[in-house]
Parts: structure tokens; sequence; C-alpha cells
């Protein structure tokens, strides 16, 4: 059981927009910055949003992220079948003093 | 260019203690607010943050696990060394090692460690 509640899939077609929420409490989201991550099969998580909203050189404007009070979006605009891969939310826990992940979403483009 | 990359067994039985290394290139541990932190993956399941230690040698743990973990430093040899007590079948994972920046910014590419007798 995560700490951080995402939904287990999301699905859309080709160059629709997709949004994945992450749901937190005052410990952790409510309090502190959110990141997000992208994860393709077999393959290392990638830093996709820092700081909240924030994109690491390099990653597509495609992407972008909101927070408000003790949950978080990602969004992606423009979906392409690359895009396809798992998501996982994560932010500091202050409860926990440590950092927390979500269970992951599984996007499919359709 | 920043790098991590884990090594250790890829097998351990059950009760054993496990040992990871992680060694990196392209920053140094004693940099102000850096850290390197262990992450792992059950095959299919979601990620699970284990321990972190920062540039000024705090540790920090998971407290699900804390009991079992111990992570420490080699800012000589650019290492950290995560080992976990008690192996269990449960700790079959991948088991990452990252950069802690803002958010764990570098990744490795991970090591598979099955837990079976």
């Amino acid at each position: 059981q995560s700490v951080l509640t995402q939904p287990p899939s999301v699905s859309e077609a080709p160059r629709q927009k997709v949004t994945i929420s992450c749901s937190g409490s005052n410990s952790n989201i409510g309090r502190n910055a959110v990141n997000w991550y992208q994860q393709f099969p077999g393959r290392a998580p990638k830093l996709l949003i820092y700081y909240d909203d924030l994109l690491p050189s390099g990653v597509s404007d495609r992407f972008s992220a909101s927070k408000s009070g003790t949950s978080a979006s990602l969004a992606i605009s423009g979906l392409q079948s690359e895009d396809e891969a798992d998501y996982y939310c994560a932010a500091w826990d202050d409860s926990l003093n440590g950092p927390v992940f979500g269970g992951g979403t599984k996007l499919t483009v359709l | 260019q920043i790098t991590l990359k884990e090594s250790g067994p890829t097998l351990v039985k059950p009760t054993q203690t496990l040992t990871l290394t992680c060694t990196f290139s392209g920053f140094s541990l004693t940099t102000t607010g850096v850290g390197v932190g262990w992450i792992r993956q059950p095959p299919g399941k979601a990620l699970e943050w284990l321990a972190l230690i920062y540039w000024d040698d705090d540790k920090r743990y998971s407290p699900s696990l804390k009991s079992r973990l111990t992570i420490t430093r080699d800012t000589s040899r650019n290492q950290v060394v995560l080992t976990v007590t008690n192996m269990d079948p449960v700790d079959t994972a991948t088991y990452y090692c990252a950069r802690r920046n803002y958010g764990f910014d570098y990744w490795g590419q991970g090591a598979l460690v099955t837990v079976s007798s």
C-alpha cells in the first residue's frame, strides 16, 4: 500500500491530453515538493518533473504538472505512442522522514 | 557526465545479508545538499525507497525496514554501500541507487537481486 495514491492505469488516444492524479496528505504533498518519474519496462526511472512543476533539461514541454493542497497531477499533451510508460509521483514525507512514492500509473496510448 | 552503477550478488539465500555497492562518478558526495539513495522495485510492483545518505553523513531509513538496513559511504572511492540483513523471498527486487538533489535526478541501471534457497 503506497503512501501516495495514483490510478493504476489511464489511457487516451494519440494527440490527445491525459492527466494522472496523485493524492497524498499534509505530511507529504501538502508541505513538500512533488516529483514525477517516467519508467519504461526494464529501464530505470527518469526524473520528469521536480519542485512541483519544473522540467529538467531535455524533457519535452508536452509534460506539465501542478499541485493543489494535498494533491498533484501530471499532464501529457499531444500524446504519442512513445509516451507509453509507468509514471510515479513522489514527495518527501515529514512523518516518515523520507521520500515516498505513489503506486504508479500505467499509461496506454490507444 | 553523471553516472551511477549498482553491483552485488544476483542471488542470495533466505536469512543471508545482502551487500550492494553504488559506484558513482561526475559528482561529489561532499557537495552541500547532495545525497545518494537506494530504491527497490519488486517485479511488476511499485518503487519503494529504502535509505538515503547525505553530503554531511546524515542518514535516513525507511521506517518499515530500518532495523534491517545500513547505509554507508566512502567519499574517497565515490561509493555508497547498502546492507540488508535477514533477506527473505519478498525482498526479491531490482535495487536502484540514485543521486538525491532535487528529487532523485540520476539513477543507476538497477541490479536484480533474487532471494531463493
